[in-house]
């Protein structure tokens, strides 16, 4: 059984930062894609960032140059670090098993609230 | 405002079928593959469609997804009040080298 973990989330003030971690159980973690989404309260689903299988990365605009992906696959782990938060950057970040652009995100996790706010 | 486009809001009757659109461009859906997912308020995002027109297994086959140059659609036959649910379509985007999300249509079952 496909399982996602994430954990990490807070409160942190703006221009702070944090470690999200995905922990990951079920499947072959190095053969996929991952792939973190976030929900601001009240608003859509956005696509943050995205991670191949042979560890090519991708950001959203929005966080580019600010948040970095990457994955332990001895640990069956994804992460997402996020420096210069904003209180723009306050929603509940998922992380979620494939590439959009490719077979979909077919596993999600729950989610883990971050909030920037002073 | 995002790139891909979906009504805000749909309605129908227990039973009826409702269709909510993903429109885009050649970047995206005129490119790559699509996918829809379903978000049950307080709950994590479920795949419904991936690869255009493919369920997941359990996924009962009232969900339906197609693609038509730079549209997609979801279709939903048999309404059922569990349905009542926001939907997200997906793709990639080849120019801008991102992924992308629609806004996300709220379904209403009456």
């Amino acid at each position: 059984e496909v399982q996602l973990l994430e954990s990490g989330g807070g409160l942190v003030q703006p221009g702070g930062s944090l470690r999200l971690s995905c922990a990951s159980s079920g499947f072959t973690f190095g053969s996929y894609a991952m792939t973190w989404v976030r929900q601001a309260p009240g608003k859509g689903l956005e696509w943050v960032s995205s991670i191949g299988s042979p560890g090519d990365t991708y950001y959203a605009d929005s966080v580019k140059g600010r948040f970095t992906i990457s994955r332990d696959i001895s640990k069956n782990t994804l992460y997402l670090q996020m420096n210069s938060l904003r209180a723009e950057d306050t929603a509940v970040y998922s992380c979620a098993k494939g590439g959009i652009g490719e077979a979909g995100l077919d596993y999600w996790g729950q989610g883990t609230l971050v909030t920037v706010s002073s | 405002q995002s790139v891909l486009t979906q009504p805000p809001s749909v309605s129908a009757a227990p039973g009826q079928k409702v269709t909510i659109s993903c429109s885009g461009s050649n970047s995206n859906i005129g490119k790559r593959l699509v996918s829809w997912y379903q978000q049950v308020p307080g709950t994590a995002p479920k795949l419904l469609i991936y690869d255009n027109y493919k369920r997941p297994s359990g996924i009962p086959d009232r969900f339906s997804g197609s693609k038509s140059g730079t549209s997609a659609t979801l279709d939903i036959t048999g309404l059922q009040t569990g349905d009542e649910a926001d939907y997200y379509c997906g793709t990639w985007d080849t120019s801008l080298n991102v992924g992308i999300l629609g806004g996300g249509t709220k379904l209403t079952v009456l």
